[in-house]
């Protein structure tokens, strides 16, 4: 049974477009994140959800925006792709950081997204 | 600011050679967390240990060890007789009071038969 799942793995679309990116998690965890993976492998953090609401909103683009209709799921959405969006996204869960800084974080397989 | 180092980009070894992967952070924070997460070629993330910053032991899984030095900053990983299924990119990850997960550049570890 996968921790953290995200879908699709893998997107392909043009310019322009919007997309959705799923990600649900069977850990109980209370906190759920998203990480933006760039080409050379470097990895931020996007958003991160405790409980539904948003407790950490990095500088994002807002044509992104997270939507977090419960605990256990925390979807990605983009409007207007544009060719720098093109990166692999992750998902991750957690206990709530609010107890601290010492939550570890269980990551899903990635999306790679692919903006033509 | 929190901030993490990873300063090999790539390192290539032969098989059964002992590997060091070194990781400097920096941080106000006194308590705070440091990680270790390994992407095999597949690109999930896998968690490998976490550390809170009061433990300074050493710590020894298998043929993983992991170095941890405040007076230094840093927090190296060694992999004792690696093996080609060691052959991903390691990351180093800090946490501190503002719960946010920093990520070092990570270092391309190449294992060749």
């Amino acid at each position: 049974d996968t921790a953290v799942s995200q879908t699709p793995k893998y997107l392909v679309t043009q310019m322009g477009n919007d997309k959705s990116i799923k990600c649900e998690q069977n850990l109980g965890h209370d906190t759920m994140y998203w990480y933006k993976q760039d080409s050379k492998k470097f990895l931020k953090i996007m958003f991160s959800y405790n409980n539904k609401e948003l407790i950490i909103n990095e500088t994002v683009p807002n044509r992104f925006s997270p939507k977090s209709p419960d605990k256990a799921h925390l979807n990605l959405h983009i409007n207007s792709l544009e060719l720098g969006d093109s990166a692999v996204y992750f998902c991750a869960s957690s206990q709530s950081p609010r107890r601290g800084p010492q939550n570890i974080q269980y990551f899903g397989a990635g999306t790679r997204l692919s903006v033509l | 600011a929190q901030k993490v180092t990873q300063a090999q980009t790539e390192i290539s070894v032969v098989e059964k050679e002992d590997v060091t992967l070194d990781c400097v952070y920096e941080t106000r924070d006194t308590t705070y967390y440091l990680f270790w997460y390994k992407q095999p070629p597949s690109g999930e993330l896998v968690f490998l240990i976490r550390r809170n910053s009061f433990d300074e032991q050493n710590e020894i899984s298998g043929r993983y060890s992991w170095n941890f030095q405040k007076s230094t900053s840093s927090f190296n990983f060694t992999i004792t007789a690696s093996q080609v299924v060691d052959s991903a990119v390691y990351f180093c990850a800090l946490s501190g009071a503002g719960n946010k997960l920093v990520f070092g550049a990570g270092t391309i570890l190449r294992v060749k038969s």
